[in-house]
């Protein structure tokens, strides 16, 4: 069993409409949660992070934490054509421990 | 500010040859991390390096190496190419000290695209 799971997709929806992007882990030590965006053929950026469980947002993009389920979440409202890419979760746990990651959920939002 | 610095973006190798690839991380970082990413597996864990000495590493054969040098560039070599070596492979930089917060995080380059035939 993966560490981190990630449903790959793709999942498709129209413009407009409200994304829900999940990943559940089992490792209880990861501390440290983030979702990476990538587009085709290029490196990942960082859209968000979190610490603890809980709910942080940022414009157009919430991250969610449920460390009691190992479950994390991330949302996207008003989805835009732009927003097509690959997503990652991340997490780590404390210290300098490596980064693991999901595999990545492929969303295409159509105009 | 300069992001992560990758070199080169695409090369073809044949199997058995060596391979080796440069990383420029952010300035002022000094953990450099590398990452190997395919369709199948999705992003692996190589190694980190901190201040010149590997701190961290992956579940990778010893074909796999790689260096800090005292400036936290880092170099990745890969020796007897196989052909399930073909991968993007990416470069990651982090400040690696002081707190854990969102500015300690990893930050990506866009990659070097190696093929193997």
């Amino acid at each position: 069993q993966k560490e981190v799971e990630q449903d790959p997709g793709p999942l498709s929806v129209p413009e407009g409409a409200i994304v829900s992007l999940n990943c559940t882990y089992s490792n209880s030590a990861f501390q440290y949660f983030m979702w990476y965006r990538q587009y085709s053929r290029k490196g990942p950026e960082l859209l968000m992070y979190t610490y603890s469980s809980g709910n942080k947002e940022d414009g157009r993009f919430t991250a969610q934490v449920d460390k009691s389920s190992k479950y994390i979440s991330l949302f996207i409202r008003d989805s835009q054509p732009s927003d097509s890419a690959t997503y990652l979760c991340a997490m780590r746990s404390g210290g300098y421990q490596k980064v693991t990651f999901g595999t990545g959920t492929k969303l295409q939002v159509i105009p | 500010k300069a992001g992560v610095t990758q070199t080169p973006r695409y090369l073809i190798k044949t199997r058995g040859q060596q391979v080796t690839l440069s990383c420029s991380p952010i300035s002022g970082h000094r953990s450099v991390s590398w990452y190997q990413q395919t369709p199948g597996q999705g992003l692996q864990f190589l190694f980190e390096y901190f201040s010149e000495t590997q701190r961290n590493k992956g579940n990778f054969p010893g074909r796999f190496s790689g260096r800090q040098f005292s400036n936290s560039r880092s170099e990745m070599n890969v020796s007897t190419l196989e052909l399930g070596d073909s991968a993007l492979y990416l470069c990651a930089s982090s400040p690696g000290q002081g707190n854990m917060d969102a500015g300690n995080t990893i930050y990506f380059g866009e990659g070097s695209w190696l093929t193997v035939v």
